[in-house]
This record gives C-alpha cells, sequence and structure tokens, in this order.
C-alpha cells in the first residue's frame, strides 16, 4: 500500500515557465512534508519542506503548498531553468518514537526544455 | 556535499554472497537512516539507529542487518545476497530530537549477479 503517492512519473516544462509536481498521501498521521531532488549518480538533496502547521512555504523559485483536507500537496518551481531537470521526491514522516523515518513517492522526472 | 560519505559507491557481487556498506553521518548527527531504492521504485525505509542504538525499523529483510559504532559511523550486513537485492542503498543522517531535513549521502550502488 503507498502511503505517498506520486502520480506523475515524467513532465516537461519549457525553460522560464512554472514547474508544478504533485504528491498525494493516504496516512492522516504524516505532519511533515519534504521535497528532494535527485540527480543521477548522487544521493536525494533536500529542496524545500512544510509542517503540516501551515499550508504554503516559500524559498526562492520554489513554493511548497499543503492541502490538508484533500491530503495534497505540490511543489511549484518559478521560473523553471535547465538545471531543475532532475527526479523530484514526494516525502513525509509521523511523529512516533522519536524517528522520522521518511515514506517517499516514486518521482517525477521534470524535464526543463530550452 | 551533504557531509554524509557512503562506501563503496559500486559493488558488484555473487548471488549468496555477504557484503558490507559503510555510511559516516554529518558531523554531529547522531541518527542514521538507510534506504533502499529499487528500479523505479521510491526510497524504502530499511532500519534507524540513534546514537548506537536501533530506533526504528522498516521494511527490512531477515537477511539483513546494521549496526551503528560509538564514532556513530553505520554498517548496513546484506547476506545470502539475491539478484532482487541489486538496488541502490542510501543512507541518510539528521539531528535527532527535532523533525527536520535527512542529508543523504551519495549511495552504494549494489548489483548482484
Amino acid at each position: 500500500d503507498q502511503q505517498v503517492k506520486q502520480n506523475s512519473p515524467s513532465l516537461s516544462v519549457q525553460e522560464g515557465r512554472i514547474s508544478i509536481l504533485n504528491c498525494d498521501y493516504t496516512n492522516s498521521m504524516f505532519d511533515y512534508f519534504l521535497w528532494y531532488k535527485k540527480y543521477p549518480a548522487e544521493g536525494p538533496t533536500f529542496l524545500i519542506s512544510i509542517s503540516s502547521i501551515k499550508d504554503k512555504n516559500e524559498d526562492g523559485r520554489f513554493t511548497v503548498f499543503l492541502n490538508k483536507s484533500a491530503k495534497h500537496l505540490s511543489l511549484h518551481i518559478v521560473p523553471s531553468q535547465p538545471g531543475d531537470s532532475a527526479v523530484y521526491f514526494c516525502a513525509a514522516s509521523a511523529p512516533g518514537a522519536g524517528s522520522y523515518q521518511l515514506t517517499f513517492g516514486k518521482g517525477t522526472k521534470l524535464s526543463v526544455i530550452p | 556535499d551533504s557531509g554524509v560519505t557512503q562506501t563503496p559507491k559500486h559493488l558488484i557481487t555473487a548471488t549468496g554472497q555477504r557484503v558490507t556498506l559503510r555510511c559516516s553521518p554529518r558531523s554531529g548527527d547522531l541518527s542514521v537512516y538507510w534506504y533502499q531504492q529499487s528500479l523505479d521504485q521510491g526510497l524504502q525505509f530499511l532500519i534507524q539507529y540513534y546514537n548506537g542504538e536501533e530506533r526504528a525499523k522498516g521494511n527490512i529483510l531477515e537477511r539483513f542487518s546494521a549496526q551503528q559504532f560509538p564514532d556513530l559511523h553505520s554498517e548496513l550486513n546484506l547476506s545470502s545476497l539475491e539478484l532482487g537485492d541489486s538496488a541502490l542503498y542510501f543512507c541518510a543522517s539528521t539531528r535527532q530530537g527535532q523533525n527536520t531535513e535527512a542529508f543523504f549521502g551519495q549511495g552504494t550502488r549494489l548489483t548482484v549477479v
């Protein structure tokens, strides 16, 4: 049972336009959500996070939106740049026993076309 | 550079063999997490150690085990290897006591032939 779902395996966007990556979750105990970016042959790199007490968090070109009632979050990248081309993973954690293990989606491959 | 170091980067071994993957967390991080990424899959949580003690277990097979040493580096031991164990294995570390981002190493690509 996949608790974190990224239903779009891939996304192509023109340089300068907005990229919107989506993520759905099923576990209502999740209270912290993160986006990671991964280039080939590298480990995931943290991008941005959001706590369940917020509905929006912004960091430069990256904004994450959280809709708790819909159990949905999205990552907006504006403007998109060719260097943003990578696989993006949505992840979530639930409180418990001092462990912050992450549950990941399968990822969305973003291609930004110059 | 995340500050998390994993060795080796690549490992090729035969079925039935045993291997050890090593991870050094970021300076000051007490928690180490191990994740497995198989083909076309997201990262799957295997196990967490905090300051030398096992803290949480995920989908880790009985053939796999881990430990964290007094200097906080961790090792993941995979035994009786099968073809299906071929995957990327990532280690991550976090500061304990707060819900915050995990920093990942570059991973070890294990190929079982």
